[in-house]
């Protein structure tokens, strides 16, 4: 059965430190993931998909097939990035294909 | 515009009533899905549909119905609310061909049941 797991509840930094947020999954096929953000007040979005291999508003995440990973990262946090964030997998055969499965969300908070 | 709605945004409802959430999309979405997220929480799929006449459940198990009469529309239907409902519904469409891989979501209906 496949899993996502975002270790890290809370995750607190100050304005310009560089920030990683952790996703491990579990699946036994090729992976799709992607990272979803909610901000406070508004409704959850894509951030970016890592098929995808770009770069949103500052924000990165490889995926590494060897550690079954695939973090978030940015160089430089700002306050407007505090927010809830998803690591999801996307399902991509059988009967459940196109069904995401969410990790447990990281809520980031980007101190002044 | 092209978007997903979700009514009504808060609903305060007392033990025992009928109550139907609603989902409605104009994208065309053939795939439609109903999370479960409590406050800061992981998001739970209770429902999904590959579209019209199609209904599933999902990975968590709940007590309430959907059903998928037209594209555009995926209403959510508690028969008896009780105090363990309360907890935010939050729907999302997606479509093979033109986002394979991105859901739309919902801004949520943020149910209390008293």
């Amino acid at each position: 059965a496949q899993r996502v797991t975002q270790p890290e509840k809370l995750l607190s930094v100050f304005k310009g430190a560089p920030v990683e947020l952790k996703c491990n999954y579990s699946y036994s096929g090729s992976p799709e993931l992607f990272w979803y953000v909610q901000y406070s007040r508004q409704r959850l979005q894509l951030l970016l998909r890592h098929i995808s291999r770009e770069s949103i508003k500052g924000f990165t995440a490889d995926l590494n097939k060897g550690e079954t990973s695939f973090h978030l990262k940015k160089p430089f946090a700002q306050e407007e990035d505090s927010a809830m964030y998803y690591c999801a997998l996307l399902n991509a055969g059988g009967t459940s294909y196109g069904k995401l499965t969410f990790g447990q969300g990281t809520i980031l908070t980007v101190h002044p | 515009e092209a978007d997903i709605y979700q009514t009504p945004r808060y609903l305060v409802i007392g033990t025992g009533k009928k109550i139907t959430l609603e989902c409605s999309q104009t994208m065309g979405h053939d795939k439609m899905y109903w999370y479960q997220q409590d406050p800061g929480m992981e998001l739970h799929l209770i429902h999904y549909s590959y579209g019209v006449n199609s209904t599933e459940k999902g990975d968590l198990s709940s007590e309430s119905t959907v059903s998928r009469i037209r594209t555009e529309h995926f209403p959510l239907t508690l028969e008896s609310a009780r105090p363990s409902h309360t907890s935010q519904y939050l729907c999302a469409s997606s479509d093979l061909w033109t986002d394979p891989h991105g859901y739309t979501f919902g801004s949520g209906t943020r149910l209390t049941v008293v």
